[in-house]
């Protein structure tokens, strides 16, 4: 099964901070990648696909890289509205998985 | 316009069996492609991928809960079930039935359902 490292695990920043969540995963899976953003009491949201595939209706400063084995989630300047935890999920193949998740905070 | 709604009980016992219902509009789980799969979240920890379907009933599973789960589709009502035996408390979380475009990835999201597993 392939497992991914997602890292910082939290993360403290300011509006306006450009922030980039990295994830890792334990074999090559090309550019099979996807990053949630999720807010308490909310169904996750996709916000990319297929490694740096802004998905619909997601502001363009998301954005996201990355093939192989390290992939990265960049924020280019944090809204008040971006505070919540990210996942990255490979799907390169099931069974899936999701990163541990990162934890957006308001510094 | 892509809906999805989780429904099921709120309370079960250990050992009891959980059934959830997906019930689903705005696609068709006939169409090429197409999957819906169950990931959940047990309070204050990270999502886990549970099931897939696929549109040609191709079922896959997490390993670690693989004995215990069983996903179906009623194509005819627009519903998937997902049944998950021998409940114990660990399982308590929110369950997410999501929608596929191509098993890859999941787009669309139902609301959740938090099950609690307790005596």
């Amino acid at each position: 099964d392939i497992q991914v490292t997602q890292s910082p695990s939290s993360l403290s920043a300011s509006v306006g901070e450009r922030v980039t969540i990295t994830c890792r995963a334990s074999q090559s899976i090309s550019t099979y990648l996807n990053w949630y953003q999720h807010k308490p009491g909310k169904a996750p949201k996709l916000l990319i696909y297929a490694a740096s595939n802004l998905q619909g209706g997601v502001p363009s400063r998301f954005s996201g890289s990355g093939s192989g084995t390290d992939f990265t989630l960049t924020i280019s300047s944090l809204q008040p509205e971006d505070f919540a935890a990210y996942y990255c999920q490979p799907s390169y193949t099931t069974p899936y998985t999701f990163g541990q998740g990162t934890r957006l905070e308001i510094k | 316009q892509i809906t999805l709604k989780e429904s099921g009980p709120t309370l079960v016992k250990p050992t009891q069996t959980l059934t959830l219902t997906c019930t689903f509009s705005g696609f068709s789980l006939t169409t090429g492609g197409v999957a819906v799969g169950w990931i959940r979240q047990p309070p204050g920890k990270a999502l886990e991928w549970l099931a897939l379907i696929y549109w040609d009933d191709d079922q896959r599973y997490s390993p670690s809960l693989k004995t215990r789960l069983t996903i179906t589709k009623d194509t005819s009502k627009n519903q998937v079930v997902l049944t998950m035996t021998n409940m114990d408390p660990v399982d308590t979380a929110t369950y997410y039935c999501a929608h596929s475009p191509s098993g890859r990835f999941f787009d669309y999201w139902g609301q959740g359902s938090l099950v609690t597993v307790s005596s």
